[in-house]
């Protein structure tokens, strides 16, 4: 069973626009990290934030928000006012803290596009 | 601060041959990762270290595989023979022991095997 589900596939918006990335987890865990991955087209992989399972506080950081609800199992990622250089492919992760587990299973990533 | 450093950046080799990926964790960190990543298959651990020593290599794919660490600030993953389904960007990653600290990623091994 997929742990992260990334139903979008690709987003495309137009500069400026405020665009929202979905993420869905699957654990029995009740504690978990949650996590949010940018791939640039450079293709490093740069990391954004991680969460507790235990915090479900948003999270906002300049342009970038975090909204955390366990209740639906969602971790979304929303982008206001977008630009340019936000064009990337968002993976969300999630990681299980069961004894001796230390895997970081990845949602299938979001290209996301923004169109001058 | 340097981050995790992989070599080569690009590998391009003939089926067979074998196929040395290197890295460089971010020192201190106590945990490495081996990633690789396909079109097909997304973002999938391979294997993963924990002061040098080897914890899960259950996502290796088979015996052809083999990864080494055989310091703290060095790690191997090796193809023998490689094959052109090998061919991948293969992720390095380190993170210290501190909580369930952040996977930082090297920026990758580009494989191609033809």
């Amino acid at each position: 069973a997929q742990k992260v589900t990334q139903a979008q596939t690709e987003i495309s918006v137009v500069e400026k626009e405020d665009v929202t990335l979905d993420c869905v987890y699957e654990t029995r865990d009740t504690t978990y990290y949650l996590f949010w991955y940018k791939q640039p087209p450079s293709g490093e992989l740069v990391f954004l934030i991680r969460r507790n399972s235990f915090d479900e506080q948003n999270e906002i950081s300049g342009r970038y928000s975090w909204n955390f609800q366990k209740s639906t199992s969602s971790f979304n990622f929303t982008i206001t006012a977008s630009q340019v250089v936000d064009s990337a492919v968002y993976f969300c992760a999630l990681s299980e803290v069961v004894a001796g587990a230390n895997n970081l299973f990845f949602g299938t990533g979001t290209r996301l596009t923004v169109i001058p | 601060d340097a981050g995790v450093i992989q070599s080569p950046r690009h590998e391009v080799t003939e089926m067979g041959q074998e196929v040395t990926l290197r890295c460089k964790p971010i020192s201190g960190h106590d945990y490495l990762f081996w990633y690789r990543q396909t079109m097909m298959r997304g973002l999938e651990l391979l294997i993963y270290f924990n002061n040098n020593v080897p914890i899960d290599d259950s996502g290796m794919p088979e015996d052809r595989f083999s990864a080494k660490m055989p310091n703290a600030s060095f790690s191997t993953l090796k193809i023998q023979p490689s094959e052109p389904r090998d061919s991948a960007v293969y992720f390095c990653a380190s993170r210290s022991a501190v909580g369930n600290s952040p996977l930082h990623f090297g920026n990758g091994t580009r494989l191609t095997v033809t």
